[in-house]
């Protein structure tokens, strides 16, 4: 198994630039999550799936778009970057309900944005 | 306001000796309690968790402590080895399911030879 994979692991995006974090895994998890992390911040949740078709907001949402029309791939949109999302990416994904908590991480998108 | 709150930002020890982590949490509805290994430049790893129906969880020379009415865990490694210098995040799940974890900032882990 590959687990999670992201791509890519570099990226370096103009103010107002659009782009897609690409995210897939292939340990036939229910749940996906993304988060960014910043110097100091620790990880914070951006948007996370629950199952295919259905995803919800976290803690920091805005600037972001998510879909989840498979159960490998959970994809992130920047519609306009801006150089405040500028950070490191993580993706995530776990089996969910009583399958265990422990999420798996993928090895980082690092983004900046000029 | 932060909910899981990782007050050391650093720790130094020797090898051999005992590390501890520790990290408090302000949410009576977390009842899931996890600690994550991070190397530069690569994605956090899972170490061990421990759920708030248990005060303790060891697993080989890691072991988590949780006092619930403290709303206080620690995360004890006995002995450090120098390949354990990294960054230990905590991270807590409530009621809602592992989808969303909730992290500290983390605690740099450096055991010196």
């Amino acid at each position: 198994n590959a687990g999670v994979t992201q791509t890519p692991k570099f990226q370096v995006l103009k103010t107002g630039q659009s782009m897609t974090l690409q995210c897939a895994q292939d340990m036939n998890h229910e749940y996906m999550s993304w988060y960014r992390q910043d110097p100091g911040m620790g990880l914070r949740l951006i948007h996370y799936s629950v199952g295919a078709g259905i995803t919800d907001q976290g803690e920091v949402p805005n600037g972001y778009n998510v879909s989840r029309s498979t159960t490998e791939d959970f994809p992130l949109r920047l519609l306009s970057a801006a150089p405040s999302q500028t950070s490191v990416y993580f993706c995530a994904s776990s089996y969910g309900g009583t399958g265990g908590y422990e999420q798996y991480f993928g090895p980082g998108t690092r983004l900046t944005v000029t | 306001d932060q909910q899981v709150k990782q007050n050391s930002p650093s720790l130094s020890v020797q090898e051999g000796r005992i590390s501890i982590l520790n990290c408090d949490y302000t949410n009576s509805m977390f009842d899931y309690f996890l600690w994550y290994k991070k190397y530069p430049a690569e994605g956090p790893t899972f170490l061990i968790s421990i759920s708030s129906i248990k005060d303790k969880n060891e697993d080989g020379r890691f072991t988590v402590f949780l006092n619930k009415s403290a709303k206080h865990l620690s995360l004890h490694i006995v002995p450090s080895q120098p390949g354990d210098s990294a960054v230990y995040f905590c991270a807590a799940s409530d009621l809602g399911g592992s989808e969303k974890l909730v992290f500290g900032k983390g605690t740099k882990l450096t055991v010196n030879p």
